[in-house]
């Protein structure tokens, strides 16, 4: 079965620090690669994916994310994290005929102004 | 354009009742899936519709079920609630089932049974 790993369950960070959140899944064949926020109260909210092409994708408020196929990873990346990016952050993962996506736990994130 | 809806987004439950939760896709989102998340489990997959059929299942017990409608709107029901049905059911949709296709969520509802 496919799985998805966060490493990370709680990430404190100080305004301005960069920020890089891992992410692993276990699947060989085709798969598409999401990040997803939850603000406090909010629903969840597509940060980036991944489908094929260049593997680093940008998303929305200046996160990035690189796909290293050998490493089977998708790592979220900022370079500068702002209090207003403290949420919930899940990876996911959706492989070809599933027709549902597989979470990670998610890292919970807490910027200190 | 309206989001995902569900309601109630709030309700409490005593154990062995059962309960059922809607959701209203976006218009022209033909199809809904629903997660359960919890702070053990994190976010599971419970079952997807796509025009008023079910594709996909997740591994959740025969308690949980759900349908969907013609006007895409779905309803899921839990029956014989247990303590550990506690949690937030989210429902998402999205526009068909083609192989990547963005899902857009709902607030959820937040279950609670005691």
């Amino acid at each position: 079965a496919q799985s998805v790993s966060q490493h990370n369950h709680h990430v404190i960070l100080s305004e301005a620090a960069s920020l890089e959140l891992g992410c692993n899944y276990s699947y060989g064949g085709t798969v598409n690669l999401f990040w997803y926020v939850q603000y406090p109260g909010q629903h969840l909210q597509l940060l980036l994916k991944y489908f094929s092409g260049d593997p680093l994708v940008k998303g929305i408020k200046g996160f990035e994310a690189e796909f290293i196929k050998s490493k089977f990873s998708f790592n979220l990346r900022k370079p500068s994290v702002q209090w207003s990016d403290t949420a919930e952050y899940f990876c996911a993962v959706e492989t070809q005929g599933a027709q549902k996506l597989v979470f990670g736990q998610g890292t919970r994130l807490t910027i200190n102004p | 354009k309206a989001g995902v809806t569900q309601t109630p987004r709030y309700l409490i439950k005593t154990r062995g009742q059962q309960v059922t939760l809607s959701c209203s896709p976006i218009s022209g989102h033909r199809s809904v899936s629903w997660y359960q998340q919890t702070p053990g489990q994190g976010l599971q997959f419970l079952f997807e519709y796509f025009s008023e059929t079910q594709r996909n299942k997740g591994n959740f017990p025969g308690r949980f079920s759900g349908r969907q409608f013609s006007n895409s709107r779905s309803e899921m029901n839990v029956s014989t609630l247990e303590l550990g049905d506690s949690a937030l059911y989210l429902c998402a949709s999205r526009r068909d089932t083609a192989f990547g296709g963005e899902l857009f969520f709902g607030e959820g509802s937040r279950l609670t049974v005691l």
